[in-house]
This record gives C-alpha cells, structure tokens and sequence, in this order.
C-alpha cells in the first residue's frame, strides 16, 4: 500500500482556516487521495476525495500538488465540531481503506 | 441522512464467550466492511464482503471470527472465543461500490473480561 505522511497535530483557532497537509511521494496513477476524518468517540466518516484535479464540497477542498506527490485538505473556516483526527489514505478504486496515524486537529475558541 | 446503525453500542462479555456484533448497512450498498480500532491505536481493516462472501480479509481476521449477512438488512461479525486482546471499538462500513466513499457506524465497544 503507498504510504502517506502527515503531521502529527496541528492546532486552529475557530472560523480560521485550516490547511493540512499529506505528502505521497510513491503515489501510483491509479491512487486516489482520500480524507476521512474521526471526532472523539465516534467512526470515520468521510471528507472528500480526488484523483488530479482539486475538489471541492460542502465540507472542505482539495488542493492536488501537479505531480500528486502531496495534497492538502482545506477546511475553509474551522468550527469546534471540526476538531478531530484528519486522516489521508492512497487508495485504488477496488482497495480497502487503510487508515494511518493521521493528524490530530485541535480547534480553539 | 442514511445511516449505518450498529449494536449493541457497548458489549462487556467474558474471556472464552461468544459475542456477535451487528450492523445494518445503508440500504441500498452492496460493499460491506469490518474494522477494529484498540483503544489509542490505529483503524484497523478486519474484513470485506460483497455479494454473500467474504472478498478480503486481513491477517487479524483468524478462524475465531466470521461474518455472516444472515437477511436483507444485517451483517454480523461473531467472535467464536473471544480473548482479553479483542478488547476494541469495532465499526461497521459499507459503500456502493469499492470505488465510492465509505460510511461508518458508530462502532460497538466490546469490552473482554
């Protein structure tokens, strides 16, 4: 599985935005980049995903590096709900998701 | 919203005892999953299941656990003797289809004494 790399924690400040970053240097062509995210005591649930172009939804954007050796996950303005571990998973069309570290966001009043 | 449902929410059973864990999956997904999640640690992918059987599963998935779409509506992962190490949070997922997003439950704490 091509692996990812992201903070450990990064701290906002409500209605701030917030970028969080993933490097994937060994990322194949037929990878997808997907963000799921885990609040406190609750299951993953997923943010967005892309292949080459940015994206975006109701939730956040997707910013893809040209060469789709990193990405960033953009939350345009932090809420407290938004305080969670933010994961970013590599993933082919017919794989399992793989969960990582991912990295803790804290959001402060 | 649809939702995946899971219960019970909290299952406290002892070492060598039986349990059976169950979700109801969103209802039109075809894609079914389980994952654990030890406390402080990693999601960790256990199992998949499309079309009545079982399409991968990981090393932690041994002869001690199996899955089972019983009816239409549920999907159950039992452990046939559990061990204090199946002390987890254990979510079900399910999708569409494998290229599309992923909904969790809740998760079912189980708790092995």
């Amino acid at each position: 599985d091509a692996k990812t790399t992201q903070p450990n924690s990064m701290e906002s400040n409500e209605e701030e935005p917030v970028h969080l970053p993933c490097n994937h240097s060994t990322i194949s062509g037929t990878d997808y980049i997907h963000w799921y995210r885990q609040l406190p005591s609750q299951g993953p649930e997923y943010v967005i995903h892309g292949l080459t172009s940015n994206v975006n939804n109701r939730m956040a954007s997707l910013a893809i590096a040209e060469d789709r050796k990193s990405s960033t996950l953009i939350l345009h303005r932090a809420t407290l709900r938004d305080a969670a571990v933010y994961y970013c998973i590599l993933k082919r069309n017919t794989d399992k998701l793989i969960f990582g570290t991912g990295t803790r966001l804290q959001v402060f009043p | 919203e649809p939702e995946v449902t899971q219960t019970p929410s909290h299952q406290v059973t002892q070492m060598g005892q039986e349990v059976i864990l169950r979700c109801v999956p969103i209802s039109n997904h075809l894609y079914f999953y389980w994952y654990r999640q030890i406390l402080g640690q990693k999601v960790e992918f256990l199992v998949s299941f499309y079309n009545n059987e079982i399409s991968e599963k990981s090393e932690i998935f041994d002869d001690q656990f199996s899955v089972e779409r019983p009816d239409g509506s549920n999907f159950t992962l039992k452990i046939r003797s559990t061990k204090l190490e199946d002390s987890a949070m254990y979510f079900c997922a399910s999708s569409e289809a494998p290229s599309t997003e992923a909904f969790f439950g809740q998760g079912t704490r189980l708790t092995v004494v």
